[in-house]
């Protein structure tokens, strides 16, 4: 199975910073990698596929780049509707086996 | 709009079952494959289970190969999991997610249901 390690864990940022999650799958994974939001209590929240594309509704200040086994999430200036946690997730295994990263928490400092 | 909504969740005894549904509408339920993924309290996401457009091609997570079983009625608008030999490990609060167009290979989850709860304890 493709593992899927998230950094950091956790993140401690202020409103308007610029903040970068990291992604890393144990082998290539082709782009083949999403970006969840999830806020507590709800369900995730789909916010980039194919490691780069932005979801319709999504907005901009979400970015995302990376090639082979490591990609980012990057929000451009952060907004308070944003403190949540972030899951990457990746669809390339054969058979296919989705597989997630541990979840980055993003707190306000 | 996109709807999922889930429901069947409760408390069990380990080793019993419960089958798991996930009403759908806003889509044209037969052209997308579907999905079911599970969180435990306070942990991350786990994929579960997938089944194409048409029940002809199904994938499971090692973790509940041989006791669960993924389903799906399209004249109901409607995707199953039926759940056997629980055991506290799936804990979990239970999601069905909207996947790709036709197969269940090479999807991202858009969008999830509100998720139901399965309790496995005596």
């Amino acid at each position: 199975d493709i593992q899927m390690t998230q950094s950091p864990s956790s993140l401690s940022a202020s409103v308007g910073d610029r903040v970068t999650i990291t992604c890393r799958a144990s082998q290539g994974i082709s782009n083949s990698l999403a970006w969840y939001q999830q806020k507590p209590g709800k369900a995730p929240k789909l916010l980039l596929y194919a490691a780069s594309r932005l979801e319709s509704g999504v907005p901009s200040r979400f970015s995302g780049s990376g090639s082979g086994t490591d990609y980012t999430l990057t929000i451009s200036s952060l907004q308070p509707e944003d403190f949540a946690t972030y899951y990457c997730q990746q669809y390339y295994s054969t058979p296919p086996m989705y597989t997630f990263g541990q979840g980055t928490k993003l707190e306000i400092k | 709009e996109v709807q999922l909504v889930e429901s069947g969740g409760g408390l069990v005894q380990p080793g019993r079952s419960l089958r798991l549904s996930c009403a759908a509408s806003g889509f044209t339920f037969d052209d997308y494959a579907m999905h079911w993924v599970r969180q435990a309290p306070g942990k991350g996401l786990e994929w579960v289970s997938g089944i194409s457009w048409n029940s002809g091609s199904i994938g499971y997570a090692d973790s509940v190969k041989g006791r669960f079983t993924i389903s799906r009625d399209n004249a109901k608008n409607s995707l199953y999991l039926q759940m056997n030999s629980l055991r506290a490990e799936d804990t979990a609060l239970y999601y069905c997610a909207k996947g790709g167009f036709l197969e269940w290979l090479q999807n991202w989850f858009d969008p999830w249901g509100q998720g139901t709860l399965v309790t496995v304890s005596s």
